[in-house]
């Protein structure tokens, strides 16, 4: 069964404490592998999309990297305006049916 | 920057009522997704759409409808709203074939059945 698991549920960092958030997939067929971020009340916002292995793409203070397992969300030097959930999705073959995770609500203190 | 919109923003309505969340999008994207999100979980596909006159539901049974008369419009429809409907729903867009194409979201619709 096709699957995103994203890990951990929470994540709390002072402004400037670099992390990294997981996102661990199970999805056949994978067409690509997508970051959004979701802030209270509102809509998810894209950030990247990731085709293969070993892709890497950054914006800003965020970075994300695909293996074929999972992909990686680093955020270096947060600061409080990147508090917000993080989510990852999979989309397989077939085209409509992108499996999103729960997300990782990270909270960043000044 | 993503043209897609969404009304009402915020909805509070009592058992039984018939309502319609109206999503709308200005760049041409040929499919379109309803996705359905509670509090600290993921979203779950309701409904999705090919293009014009197309739609198919998707994993979540839902007791809504969906129409696509036009490229641009597809609103969802509640003919009898239960507390159980209480929830956020999200509509998306996106283009092209092949798969793997970035969806283009709404602010949302918080729903309040009562």
């Amino acid at each position: 069964e096709d699957q995103v698991t994203q890990s951990p549920e929470a994540l709390r960092l002072q402004e400037g404490e670099s992390s990294s958030l997981n996102c661990s997939y199970t999805v056949s067929g994978l067409r690509g592998l997508f970051w959004y971020r979701q802030d209270p009340g509102k809509g998810p916002e894209f950030l990247f999309t990731l085709y293969s292995a070993g892709e890497e793409k950054e914006k800003e203070r965020l970075k994300a990297t695909l293996t074929k397992k999972e992909s990686f969300l680093h955020i270096t030097a947060p600061k409080p305006e990147d508090s917000a959930t993080y989510l990852c999705a999979g989309d397989h073959t077939g085209g409509f049916k992108t499996i999103f995770g729960a997300g990782t609500r990270l909270f960043v203190k000044a | 920057e993503a043209d897609i919109y969404q009304t009402p923003r915020y909805l509070v309505i009592g058992t039984g009522k018939k309502i319609t969340l109206e999503c709308s999008q200005t760049m041409g994207h040929d499919k379109m997704y309803w996705y359905q999100q509670d509090p600290g979980m993921e979203l779950h596909l309701i409904h999705y759409s090919y293009g014009v006159n197309s739609t198919e539901k998707g994993d979540l049974s839902s007791e809504s409808t969906v129409s696509r008369i036009r490229t641009e419009h597809f609103p969802l429809t509640l003919e009898s709203a239960r507390p159980s409907h209480t929830s956020q729903y999200l509509c998306a867009s996106s283009s092209g074939t092949s798969g793997g194409e970035t969806q283009y979201f709404g602010p949302g619709t918080r729903l309040l059945v009562l």
